[in-house]
């Protein structure tokens, strides 16, 4: 069952080309910063995170940098693989609230479909 | 494994009728949370715990009720009130208390007939 929007933009890219997903984010006080995929049915997995005090961080053929002027992240896919197709959120952490969580605003996500 | 359970994964409820969802971890997290998702939109906020016997609502707790009894166990009520029951519903908790990452369950699809 299709879990998540159906009219989100998306992005199509080539099997072995790199992926570039982006995400603007609204709260120039957000410190954390979460990129999620999201498969059809199924819930949200945790791709890669950043701290506002970084602009770069890499994990295993993904990347993702921060832009804090324009309050800008982005995430990029390295040899895209059609494993890689699924829905791709940002997330931003606003702080704490005044019972000690965690505030998070998700964005709406993008569509990434990987071309054979 | 440890990870966070959501059942059922498919559930239908006519009009007026009260459905729960169960969440429950095995992650040691102090925090959870219940999120609702709808098509085009991000991820909203229901209700969150962060510790055993306490909860708070967050921005769209209207029709919806939870319990925080257990640390592993975090129900979510969906209530004959909820106006558009009809989505998916996830279930998450936090591990670190630095960076508040979340962690999430693989969902429930609730469709009101």
């Amino acid at each position: 069952g299709e879990s998540v929007g159906l009219h989100l933009p998306t992005l199509s890219v080539q099997e072995g080309d790199n992926s570039i997903i982006n995400c603007a984010y609204s709260n120039s006080a957000s410190d954390y910063f979460i990129w999620y995929k999201q498969e059809s049915g199924k819930g949200p997995q945790f791709i890669i995170d950043i701290r506002s005090n970084m602009d770069k961080r890499q994990g295993q053929r993904v990347t993702v940098l921060l832009n804090k002027t324009v309050k800008h992240l982005s995430l990029q896919i390295a040899a895209t693989q059609p494993g890689d197709s699924a829905v791709y959120f940002c997330a931003e952490n606003l702080g704490r609230t005044t019972s000690g969580t965690y505030k998070y605003i998700f964005g709406t996500g993008t569509r990434l479909k990987v071309l054979a | 494994d440890g990870g966070i359970t959501q059942s059922p994964k498919y559930l239908f409820r006519k009009e007026g009728q009260n459905v729960t969802l169960s969440c429950e971890q095995n992650l040691n997290h102090d925090a959870m949370y219940w999120y609702r998702q709808d098509p085009g939109q991000g991820l909203r906020l229901i209700y969150y715990s962060q510790i055993v016997n306490d909860f708070q609502k967050g921005d769209i707790a209207e029709g919806y009720s939870v319990s925080r009894e257990k640390k592993e166990s975090f129900p979510l009520t969906v209530t004959s009130a909820q106006k558009n029951p009809t989505a998916f519903y996830l279930c998450a908790s936090s591990r670190d208390r630095n960076t508040g990452e979340l962690f999430f369950g693989e969902g429930s699809r609730l469709t009101v007939l």
